[in-house]
């Protein structure tokens, strides 16, 4: 069965500092995954996912199937970043969750 | 514009009164998903359709039951909510292929009285 961990619940950053949220999986088979964020009050919407190997709003994510990792970065946190960020991996056509990591940027 | 659309946003309901969500989207996708969301807690998957193929999570309580009558809605059914029922409830659809992003609805957040 797959697996998907974030080790951090609570990530606080000051404007301007690097951000990294981690995320690792456990699956047997070739893994889809993605990055969802979740602002205050909005609908959960995809951020990114590693096969289109794209930047959006200032984050990547790289797919390390070595590490089984698919952390997400941006070099200059901006406070519209606060927001719930999930990182989830599909098979068979669900989604697996992670506990999610709460992005706070200090101004 | 909204693709995914659910109705109502908050829908308050007493403890054991029957209770429907509904959820329809523009999108033409062929998979429809409802989830739950507790507070602070990741989506957790109920079931989905794709197409009219009706898939159980198989932790997903009796309680919860789904109608998909065609492509465009989809209706999550609490038969009698119990307290712990209280929750965010997120439709989502996909075009089931490959790395196809799911996209969802803004929810229904419900309470039980």
């Amino acid at each position: 069965a797959q697996r998907v961990t974030q080790p951090e619940k609570l990530l606080s950053v000051f404007k301007g500092a690097p951000v990294e949220l981690k995320c690792n999986y456990s699956y047997s088979g070739s893994p889809e995954l993605f990055w969802y964020v979740q602002y205050s009050r909005q609908r959960l919407q995809l951020l990114l996912r590693h096969i289109s190997r794209e930047s959006i709003k200032g984050f990547t994510a790289d797919l390390n199937k070595g590490e089984t990792s698919f952390h997400l970065k941006k070099p200059f946190a901006q406070e519209e970043d606060s927001a719930m960020y999930y990182c989830a991996l599909n098979a068979g056509n669900m989604l697996t969750f992670g506990g999610g990591t709460r992005l706070m940027v200090k101004p | 514009d909204a693709m995914v659309i659910q109705n109502p946003r908050y829908q308050v309901t007493q403890f054991g009164k029957p209770v429907t969500l509904s959820c329809s989207q523009t999108l033409n996708h062929n998979v429809m998903y409802w989830y739950q969301q507790k507070s602070s807690q990741a989506p957790k998957l109920l079931f989905h359709y794709y197409d009219k193929d009706f898939n159980n999570e198989a932790d997903t309580p009796d309680n919860f039951q789904s109608r998909r009558p065609n492509t465009s809605f989809c209706f999550l059914d609490i038969r009698s909510p119990g307290l712990g029922d209280a929750a965010m409830y997120l439709c989502a659809t996909s075009r089931g292929e490959n790395n196809q992003p799911q996209h969802f609805g803004d929810g229904t957040r419900l309470s039980i009285l």
